[in-house]
């Protein structure tokens, strides 16, 4: 089945650590994008990649970074300098930039 | 930056009734205007989205409108059912320029009732 992977679906972690969540796409895929959900809130973007090797920090980016060493994978990392990271992460994927994103089933993350 | 206003918050409605939902945009230049769909736990599925170019698209059920002037949009659902229960996002955005970004607005949860 093609699609779009992220994992775990929940995620406990300690003040002051950093965390990584995974996210895999067999689209084949050139753009991959994530965004972070608050409640009440739409979603806003915190890092998008165009094509390997390359990615642009979004409207969020403060706290997080990120890799695109491979097409098919795109991890974002929560730093010890996210200062409210709890909060439910989705990652997408369309064909290139602007066409119709993908979006994975997402990961729950909480500070604890 | 672009700014998407959406309107209501939170929509009950009668099964077999419609429910509209209205969203806003700030820049002039966007030109295009994705609905997704969010079931619990799940991520959004886009729904149906329409280009600056049309001012009405139609998907069984579904519709969307486009005013260019007022920068609003506005989902459309007719004879509603309990699956149509769900969060809706709009969303806007630049596309043809590099630096391509969807700007969302904060979501309609709409439930129907039986």
């Amino acid at each position: 089945d093609g699609g779009i992977t992220q994992s775990p679906k929940y995620l406990f972690r300690k003040e002051g650590q950093n965390v990584t969540l995974s996210c895999e796409q067999n689209l084949n895929h050139d753009a991959m994008y994530w965004y972070r959900q608050d409640p009440g809130q739409g979603l806003r973007l915190i890092y998008y990649s165009q094509i390997v090797n390359d990615f642009q920090k979004g409207d969020i980016a403060e706290g997080y970074s990120v890799s695109r060493e491979k097409k098919e994978s795109f991890p974002l990392t929560v730093t010890s300098a996210q200062k409210n990271p709890t909060a439910f992460y989705l990652c997408a994927s369309s064909l290139g930039l602007g066409a119709e994103a993908f979006f994975g089933q997402g990961t729950r993350l909480t500070v604890v | 930056g672009e700014n998407v206003e959406q309107h209501p918050s939170t929509l009950s409605v009668q099964e077999g009734d419609s429910a509209v939902i209205k969203c806003t945009y700030s820049d002039s230049a966007s030109n295009y205007f994705p609905w997704y769909k969010q079931e619990l736990g799940k991520g959004p599925q886009l729904i149906i989205d329409i280009r600056s170019n049309v001012g009405e698209k139609k998907d069984q059920r579904i519709a969307v409108t486009l005013n260019k002037t007022a920068k609003h949009f506005s989902l459309h659902i007719t004879e509603t059912q309990p699956e149509d229960s769900a969060v809706y996002f709009c969303a806007a955005s630049i596309r043809g320029i590099y630096d391509y970004k969807l700007s969302f607005g904060a979501g309609t949860t709409v439930t129907v009732r039986a």
